[in-house]
């Protein structure tokens, strides 16, 4: 089975530009989750989706940034307009949301440069 | 907020010597996690725990989930160079939701 993938695996962009990153879950998984990573603060949860709604979004830094999940197989980050600390790895991760197994399994990342 | 204090934050170490990292944390836990991010790639599940003094093995891999449900421990046998990486803790609290509390990360490195 594939594994959760993200596109793209880089995007360099100028500053103010808008940035869209995707994440397709893992079939069958029903929770999926956006994660920043950087030197400085390391792992942070941005949102997580439960059943394609949005359940938790406390961890998004600003308006600039959204998230969208229409569908079960498919999930949006867009930062807009984007600016220089924006710059990191953001990850997508996606779990089964059911009973009580926690794990999570990564995408690749997308490596962010706003410049 | 909850935070999980990993450590060491880092470790250098011959090849063939067995290594052992920490995280513990103020509050109760329900499930432990351990993962490897390599450069580039995205944090790999390595073991879940899931019961209070539960001790799981994958390969040269062990992990417990500590008795108080507070700190969990992973250790690496007999160390290879392709054991170099960061190693990740994350609990999922006792109560809480979905959520995944992180550690900090032991970056690991094997001189051959």
């Amino acid at each position: 089975d594939a594994g959760v993938i993200q596109s793209p695996r880089h995007e360099v962009t100028e500053m103010g530009q808008e940035v869209t990153l995707r994440c397709k879950p893992i079939s069958g998984h029903n929770s999926l989750f956006w994660y920043r990573q950087t030197m400085m603060r390391g792992l942070e949860l941005l949102i997580y989706f439960n059943n394609n709604v949005p359940i938790d979004d406390s961890g998004m830094p600003e308006d600039r940034f959204s998230a969208k999940m229409p569908n079960a197989s498919f999930s949006t980050l867009k930062i807009q307009p984007s600016e220089p600390r924006d710059s990191a790895v953001y990850f997508c991760a996606s779990s089964l949301g059911q009973g009580d197994i926690y794990e999570q399994y990564f995408g690749p990342g997308t490596r962010l440069t706003v410049t | 907020g909850q935070q999980l204090n990993q450590s060491p934050q880092s470790m250098f170490i011959q090849e063939g010597e067995d290594v052992s990292m920490n995280c513990t944390s103020s509050s109760i836990f329900n499930t432990w996690l351990w993962y490897k991010q390599e450069p580039g790639e995205g944090p790999v599940l390595l073991i879940a725990l899931y019961k209070a003094g539960e001790l799981t093995s994958n390969g040269r891999l062990t992990a417990q989930f500590g008795i108080t449900r507070k700190d969990s421990f992973l250790n690496i046998s007999a160390s290879i160079p392709s054991d170099v990486g960061i190693y990740f803790c994350a609990g999922q609290r006792k109560g809480g939701s979905e959520k995944l509390v992180f550690g900090k990360g032991t970056k690991l490195t094997v001189n051959p």
